[in-house]
């Protein structure tokens, strides 16, 4: 069973600038995650999606970050524009089901703000 | 009171010591007590995980213990390896999942 992919890998940009990151979750999960891990803390949940529908934004800085889910498979997160403290390392999990079972993390892409 | 604080921030142990890393938390709601160990360059990935009504639970060399009265979990490594050297963090969930600080654990050979 092939994991969470993730692409970029590592993304480098200016400050102001834009950048998007993909989430392809594992086949058949119903529930994608997307968290901010910064240097030296825990993962924090930015946004859970449930398909296509959107469970908890609480943590989403929704004045320069967005998210979708089309078709419930896929998922891109999006800032426009970035700040510094936007560098960190942004993760997408997955569950099946009601989002009560195991999350499965993928790789991350690592995001540099300069 | 959505916060988990996990001790200690990094950890040396020699090979088939004992590692312990502890968590506490204030919010009696949550009800699911994860440990993901997460390498360098690679997400976190569940280790063992527990819930409120069970004192202990086992798998292999990792056991957790659970102090709900205390609100407090600690992840224990027994004959922790090399292999063991990792982040681990602790989490809680009330809905959504709070994880905790992380702990560097670097086990000497």
């Amino acid at each position: 069973e092939a994991g969470v992919a993730q692409s970029p890998r590592y993304k480098i940009i200016e400050k102001r600038q834009s950048v998007a990151f993909w989430c392809n979750p594992i086949s058949g999960h119903a529930t994608l995650y997307w968290y901010q891990q910064i240097l030296g803390q825990g993962p924090k949940l930015l946004i859970q999606f449930q398909n296509n529908g959107v469970v908890d934004d609480s943590q989403l800085p929704k004045d320069r970050f967005s998210a979708e889910r089309l078709k419930g498979v896929d998922s891109t997160l999006k800032i426009q524009p970035a700040k510094l403290e936007d560098s960190a390392v942004y993760l997408c999990a997955s569950s099946s089901l009601s989002g009560r079972e195991t999350q499965y993390f993928g790789p991350g892409t690592r995001l540099l703000v300069l | 009171q959505q916060q988990v604080k996990q001790s200690p921030q990094s950890l040396i142990v020699q090979k088939g010591g004992i590692s312990i890393i502890n968590c506490a938390y204030e919010n009696t709601a949550f009800d699911y007590f994860p440990w993901y160990q997460q390498f360098p360059g690679k997400g976190p990935a569940l280790l063992i995980a527990i819930r409120p009504d069970v004192s202990e639970k086992k798998e292999g060399r990792f056991t957790i213990s659970f102090n709900k009265s205390a609100k407090q979990f600690s992840l224990h490594i027994m004959d922790s390896q090399p292999g063991d050297s990792a982040t681990y963090f602790c989490a809680a969930r009330g809905g959504k999942l709070i994880f905790g600080q992380g702990t560097e654990l670097s086990v000497k050979p």
